[in-house]
């Protein structure tokens, strides 16, 4: 099976600009999860979507949304870019019926620089 | 609320050393816990799990953890250290019914030859 994956896998952004990312889950996987990850913060979760609906969200400003597909892909959305959204954006999978301890599978990531 | 606090952002072992890689939690629910590997510019490789079915667990590439609920902790150890096996390593907490996982801030691993 195919793993995660995300486009583009590299990015750049002037501050202001709004910026999509992609992600493509494994193949059966409805369940599909955003984190963000930097130096400062480390590994911090955005939002997770089960069968289009978002089912948990992280402490995120409003700047940040995201939607699913019927087909379980999903994209995620950053208005207003700022510095400090400069970042690794990963996107995880997993079946999204098992509860908590699934495991979830990561995508290689997007990295976004925000200039 | 859940927590992780991985105690040592930076461990530097000697190839065919022990390596030990410390996390603890802390969850308001019986808690499931991971730990997962990235290597630079990558994304995560799950290494192993604690479901609640063990509480020895085996992972990938010689890992293994012990859930010990006493001590609120899921320590990674590995007997001999490869050159292979320089990467960071993080440790993460899910409960309940929510999908989320709440990591800690990551160590990373130095393997000196």
């Amino acid at each position: 099976k195919a793993g995660v994956t995300q486009t583009p896998r590299y990015l750049i952004k002037t501050r202001g600009q709004q910026v999509t990312l992609s992600c493509s889950p494994i193949s059966g996987h409805r369940s599909v999860s955003w984190y963000q990850q930097t130096p400062g913060q480390g590994l911090q979760f955005l939002f997770e979507y089960f069968s289009e609906t978002q089912r948990n969200k992280g402490n995120f400003p409003g700047r940040f949304s995201g939607r699913q597909f019927s087909n379980s892909r999903s994209e995620m959305n950053v208005s207003t870019l700022e510095l400090g959204d400069s970042a690794l954006y990963l996107c995880a999978s997993s079946l999204g019926g098992s509860g908590a301890q699934e495991t979830q599978y990561f995508g290689p990531g997007t990295r976004l620089l925000v200039l | 609320a859940q927590s992780v606090t991985q105690l040592g952002s930076h461990v530097s072992v000697s190839e065919g050393a022990l390596v030990l890689l410390r996390c603890n939690y802390s969850s308001s629910v019986p808690p499931y816990l991971f730990w997962y590997v990235q290597y630079p510019n990558q994304g995560l490789q799950l290494l192993l799990k604690y479901t609640s079915a063990a509480t020895l667990v085996k992972g990938i590439n010689g890992f293994e953890a012990e859930f010990k609920k006493s001590e609120t902790s899921f320590h990674l150890t590995k007997p001999s250290a490869h050159m292979s096996d320089a990467a960071e390593y993080f440790c993460a907490v899910s409960g309940g019914s929510n999908y989320k996982l709440t990591f800690g801030k990551g160590t990373l691993l130095t393997v000196n030859p």
